[in-house]
């Protein structure tokens, strides 16, 4: 299993450019999310998924858009990116109801984003 | 929503030392804490976590305790290595696969 994949790793926007980070997983699992880390700091949720064709809000969710068509896959789409966007995004995924711990998050390896 | 409040920010000891990071939170409904192990420029890793229907759990050198009735939870670190340095994440959620508040994070530096 590759687990938890994004891309692109790393990321220069210019304010106002669009962008969408993908996050897909091989583990069969039904919860997905989007969460960002801003230097020296926790992190964040953004939106989650409990299922294809579900999603919902995080902490915060401003300037961003995310969709769920399949099991595998949650992008985030980033609309007129600002500099206050610039951070490691981070996706996860949790819940497989055919085994393993029902309660770990499993993170991909990142993406950094910096918007001049 | 969920707070969860972590301290301290930095913690440095010497190896071989025991080392211990504390969280509280806000939400009584919370009932699940997983405490993540991140490194630099890594992703967050889970080490061990905790639910509600328990006190304490030990995984070799590493354990966590929680007291709902204060809402606070600890992890420990005993016998530490230079390896064991690294940022290290409480969190807090209501159920199982919901979403995860986290702690601000501490930087635990392990000296020689």
């Amino acid at each position: 299993n590759a687990g938890v994949t994004q891309t692109p790793k790393f990321r220069i926007l210019k304010i106002g450019q669009s962008m969408t980070l993908q996050c897909t997983q091989d583990m069969n699992h039904n919860y997905m999310y989007w969460y960002r880390q801003d230097p020296g700091m926790g992190l964040k949720l953004i939106y989650y998924s409990v299922g294809a064709g579900i999603t919902d809000k995080g902490e915060v969710p401003n300037g961003y858009n995310v969709s769920r068509s399949t099991t595998e896959d949650f992008p985030l789409r980033l609309e007129l990116a600002a500099p206050s966007q610039t951070s490691v995004y981070f996706c996860a995924s949790s819940y497989s109801a055919t085994g393993g711990n029902p309660y770990e998050q499993y993170f991909g390896p990142g993406t950094r984003l910096t918007v001049t | 929503g969920e707070n969860v409040e972590q301290h301290p920010s930095t913690l440095s000891v010497q190896e071989g030392d025991s080392a211990v990071i504390k969280c509280t939170y806000s939400d009584s409904a919370s009932n699940y804490f997983p405490w993540y192990k991140q490194e630099l420029g890594k992703r967050p890793q889970l080490i061990i976590d905790i639910r509600s229907n328990v006190g304490e759990k030990k995984d070799q050198r590493i354990a966590v305790t929680l007291n709902k009735t204060a809402k606070h939870f600890s992890l420990h670190i005993t016998e530490t290595q230079p390896e064991d340095s690294a940022v290290y994440f409480c969190a807090a959620s209501r159920s199982t696969a919901s979403k995860l508040t986290f702690g601000t994070g501490t930087r635990l530096q392990v000296t020689l």
